[in-house]
């Protein structure tokens, strides 16, 4: 156990559904990331919150909208992905030099 | 950007054994960490070493960051040392374009 929540744990979707991905963190970290992690290949950095404000977006597909409404909550929506979008998608937080992950939620898009 | 390179990229060890997995990075960088991914997916943090020698029980792990590589030493492996073993930098601080390695995959058996 990190401290570091993400629901759900597994999703299976359609290219024509829409589904939103949370994570969630009561450690006190001011920073809040989402990942992708395919097979064979690194974990990609996909967003980066820091105080609720987004910090970084590594050209990710407008089809993943993220969203923090605050410091310990982080969001990704999802709509309209591709087969190819299916990964493990880990959410971690950080403050100071420590990232800590969640467990990730495993999508599968049909 | 920077590349992480990890070594070797699969590794069989019968447990009581001992080995050494190593990430070269092709930058200076001021953020490096060590994490394991259990066989569920579950991404630890097991050390932040940018440089210098830290040890936490049977694991230890050495960066000179002058030669731009690091190493994770595993002594005495048990079955649940098992999982892929991650290499992460960063070069202007925080997380924000974090670089992970495509990994060790470490099987430990009995």
């Amino acid at each position: 156990e990190t401290g570091v929540t993400q629901t759900p744990r597994h999703l299976v979707m359609g290219m024509t559904n829409k589904k939103s991905l949370k994570c969630e963190q009561h450690l006190g970290h001011n920073a809040m990331y989402w990942y992708k992690q395919s097979a064979k290949k690194p974990l990609e950095l996909m967003f980066v919150y820091n105080f609720k404000e987004q910090t970084e977006n590594n050209s990710v597909p407008s089809r993943f909208s993220p969203e923090c409404p605050n410091s310990s909550h982080l969001f990704l929506h999802l709509h309209t992905l591709q087969p190819e979008d299916s990964a493990l998608y880990l959410c971690a937080s950080s403050i100071a030099d420590t990232q800590y992950f969640g467990p990730g939620t495993r999508l599968t898009v049909l | 950007g920077i590349q992480v390179e990890q070594s070797p990229p699969d590794l069989i060890l019968q447990e009581g054994a001992n080995s050494t997995l190593r990430c070269n990075f092709s930058d200076s960088v001021n953020n490096l960490q060590w994490f394991h991914q259990n066989p569920w997916g579950q991404l630890i943090n097991l050390f932040y070493i940018p440089s210098g020698t830290k040890q936490n029980g049977r694991l230890s792990a050495t960066t000179v960051a002058t030669e731009r590589y690091s190493l994770l030493y595993i002594s005495s492996s048990q079955t649940t040392d098992s999982g892929v073993y991650f290499c992460a930098v960063e070069r202007s601080g925080g997380y924000q374009k974090v670089t992970f390695g495509i990994g060790t995959k470490l099987q430990v058996i009995p």
